[in-house]
């Protein structure tokens, strides 16, 4: 069975860091593009960044270029979420989420992640 | 990226129909099939409802079917249960971005 575990969320102050995991299983890791998305409390979904499946490549979406680095460890079916210079505008629940075929079709349950002082 | 165009809520009664609309651009929708859509009940994690337009993933009953024209893509619930109640959400492929709809709220009355 197909499952991702997020963890690594909690509460940053502005300009703070905070590094997210996601623990694979049920599948073979090192095949597949991974992606994470968020949602603002009470949002919609906005997509985060996407790697690909050896971690030579990835892709950032605007608003977190430059402070966000997407990155993965195949060997410990691993996907990781570095987050540098949070903003208030950053609080959301971050998926995980397996990429393929220019979907999204395993969602991991999500970490909060809250942008306050 | 714009947030692609979604009505707020749709609703209906049990075996009903309702149709989602999803409007985008020709740099999203209408560029490429690759619309996706999600269905997320309240605090839950999304699930994968339709993927390429029209494809159900395996365990999906075909109650749930998509469709594109132009740039604005659908999504039809028949035969409305219960536990269709959830939000959902379209996605498009924009050229190496993703992009999400602004989701709309499903009542089953």
């Amino acid at each position: 069975e197909v499952e991702m575990v997020e963890s690594g969320g909690g509460l940053a102050q502005p300009g703070g860091s905070l590094r997210l995991s996601c623990a694979a299983s049920g599948f073979t890791f090192s095949n597949y593009w991974m992606s994470w998305v968020r949602q603002a409390p009470g949002k919609g979904l906005e997509w985060v960044a996407k790697i690909k499946p050896d971690g030579s490549e990835n892709l950032h979406v605007e608003s977190v270029k430059g402070r966000f680095t997407i990155s993965r460890d195949n060997a410990k079916n691993s996907l990781y979420l570095q987050m540098n210079s949070l903003r208030v505008e950053d609080t959301a629940v971050y998926y995980c989420a397996r990429y393929t075929s220019y979907h999204f079709d395993y969602w991991g349950q999500g970490t909060l992640v809250t942008v306050s002082s | 990226q714009s947030a692609l165009t979604q009505p707020p809520s749709a609703s209906g009664s049990p075996g009903q129909s309702v149709a989602i609309s999803c409007t985008g651009t020709t740099s999203d929708v209408g560029g490429y099939n690759y619309v996706s859509w999600y269905q997320q009940h309240p605090g839950k994690a999304p699930k994968l409802m339709v993927f390429e337009v029209s494809k159900r993933p395996s365990g999906v009953p075909d109650r749930f079917s998509g469709s594109k024209s132009g740039n604005t893509a659908s999504l039809t619930v028949s035969g409305l249960q219960a536990d269709d109640e959830a939000d959902y959400y379209c996605c498009s492929y924009a050229g190496g971005n993703y992009v999400f709809g602004t989701g709309t709220k499903v009542t089953v009355l």
